[in-house]
């Protein structure tokens, strides 16, 4: 079964409009941690935002913020004011904790193509 | 230093060349991983070495040979390549302990092989 849903394999949005990106997870571990990654055509993977199983609010990161909706398994990217280097993949991943490192299951992703 | 160098950037090599990829982290970290990711996929965690040991392979084949020399490096030794290996590999480094720890990605090696 996935681990990690995103179901929108492509997305446009005008410039300086809000975009919402979704993300469902699967897991039975109580402790875990949701990620959203920015791929650029470069290939880089870039952090942008991170969610704790048990954080009260929701996490934001200047115009990123996380839709957490633990019941709905929901953890939704918004980013405010889209900007044209704003377009690229983006990955929602889960983190599996382990003696190993914190590996990370990543959703299929998300390309958002940014339009001016 | 939050950075995490890779080297080389890109690499063509025949199936029968031997060649390796590089990675390089200051940070400290003590878990460091290598991923292959597909073009229009999602990375796919390949090794996982912890305390420079490695702790976890993902059912690689043996023709990839990771190797970490030190708590900064972490190698990926390549030998007898198949066209469908043609990926983009990156490292990722993070600290060991449970919580929030984020993984800090390089920017990856564009493999092509021929």
């Amino acid at each position: 079964a996935q681990k990690i849903t995103q179901t929108q394999p492509g997305m446009f949005v005008q410039e300086k409009e809000a975009v919402t990106l979704d993300c469902t997870y699967d897991t039975s571990d109580p402790s875990y941690g949701l990620f959203w990654y920015k791929q650029p055509s470069s290939g880089e993977m870039i952090f942008l935002i991170y969610q704790g199983s048990y954080d009260q609010q929701n996490a934001t990161e200047g115009r990123y913020s996380l839709n957490f909706q633990k019941a709905r398994k929901s953890a939704n990217l918004v980013i405010s004011a889209s900007q044209l280097g704003d377009s690229a993949m983006y990955f929602c991943a889960m983190r599996e904790t382990n003696n190993a490192g914190n590996m990370l299951t990543f959703g299929g992703g998300t390309r958002l193509m940014v339009k001016p | 230093d939050t950075e995490v160098t890779q080297t080389p950037k890109h690499l063509v090599m025949g199936m029968t060349n031997k060649k390796s990829l590089k990675c390089e982290q200051h940070m400290g970290h003590r878990a460091m991983y290598w991923y292959k990711q597909k073009a229009k996929k999602p990375p796919e965690l390949m090794f996982v070495y912890s305390y420079e040991k490695l702790s976890i392979n993902e059912s690689v084949p043996s023709r990839f040979s990771p190797e970490c020399p030190n708590s900064s490096l972490l190698n990926l030794h390549l030998h007898a390549l198949q066209p469908e290996d043609s990926a983009l590999y990156l490292c990722a480094s993070s600290q060991v302990a449970q919580g929030y720890n984020e993984q800090f990605f390089g920017p990856g090696t564009r493999l092509t092989v021929l």
